[in-house]
């Protein structure tokens, strides 16, 4: 069935520093994805989306390319801060009504 | 701005008691969807509706049910709660197979 893999928190960088976090899928068909973040104490926040192959999703500094024949939409930003201290979602849909979301990364920022 | 409420953030139950989580949103959104959050395991989806009095079971559907009277409102009911349904639970609508939109999510400590 499918299914998105992302890598295993937390993840502690400095500010200012620069942030990957993997995410590959598996999915017949041609999914969306979809990168949500969730400050804490907080429901989920969409960040960016892709919908087809090559895309890029962008929003407040993040990015992520819809990479068909790597199965990937890795999430990066150049310089991160305090404030994204969060934990980040990687999803797909497809089908019906289908939405499959990855474990969740907890990102650390430190000043 | 788009909005999805849910009725109670934090909320204590005894084993036993029938528990309702109910979740309004103000989109218009044919489709909603209950979660469940826990460490480790990301979201896993309890219930959808894909329009009023419609449902289908999600991942995990074990003692939920659900109930959809009016479009904007699905409420999550707990017949006898129990312990192993500690968790976060968060509602999420949605138009089309497109990003969702979640509440800010119910911590629910069943003791």
């Amino acid at each position: 069935g499918d299914s998105v893999t992302q890598m295993e928190g937390p993840v502690t960088l400095s500010e200012e520093a620069f942030l990957t976090i993997n995410c590959t899928y598996t999915a017949t068909g041609y999914p969306s994805l979809f990168w949500y973040v969730q400050y804490p104490g907080e429901g989920l926040q969409l960040l960016l989306k892709a919908t087809k192959a090559d895309d890029k999703g962008s929003n407040k500094g993040f990015e992520a390319t819809y990479r068909k024949e790597t199965t990937s939409f890795h999430l990066e930003k150049g310089s991160v801060q305090v404030s994204d201290s969060a934990v980040y979602f990687c999803a797909l849909a497809s089908g019906t009504y289908k939405y499959i979301f990855g474990t969740g990364t907890r990102l650390k920022v430190l000043a | 701005d788009v909005k999805v409420t849910q009725s109670s953030r934090y909320l204590v139950k005894r084993t036993g008691e029938k528990v309702f989580l109910e979740c309004v949103q103000d989109m218009d959104h044919e489709n909603m969807f209950w979660y469940r959050q826990d460490p480790g395991l990301g979201l896993r989806l309890i219930y959808f509706s894909y329009d009023v009095k419609m449902k289908e079971k999600g991942d995990i559907p074990e003692g939920y049910s659900v109930s959809r009277e009016k479009k904007e409102r699905f409420s999550l009911i707990l017949e006898s709660a129990s312990t192993n349904q500690t968790s976060m639970y968060l509602c999420a609508s949605s138009s089309g197979l497109v990003e969702q939109y979640f509440g800010p999510g119910t911590r629910l400590t069943v003791t």
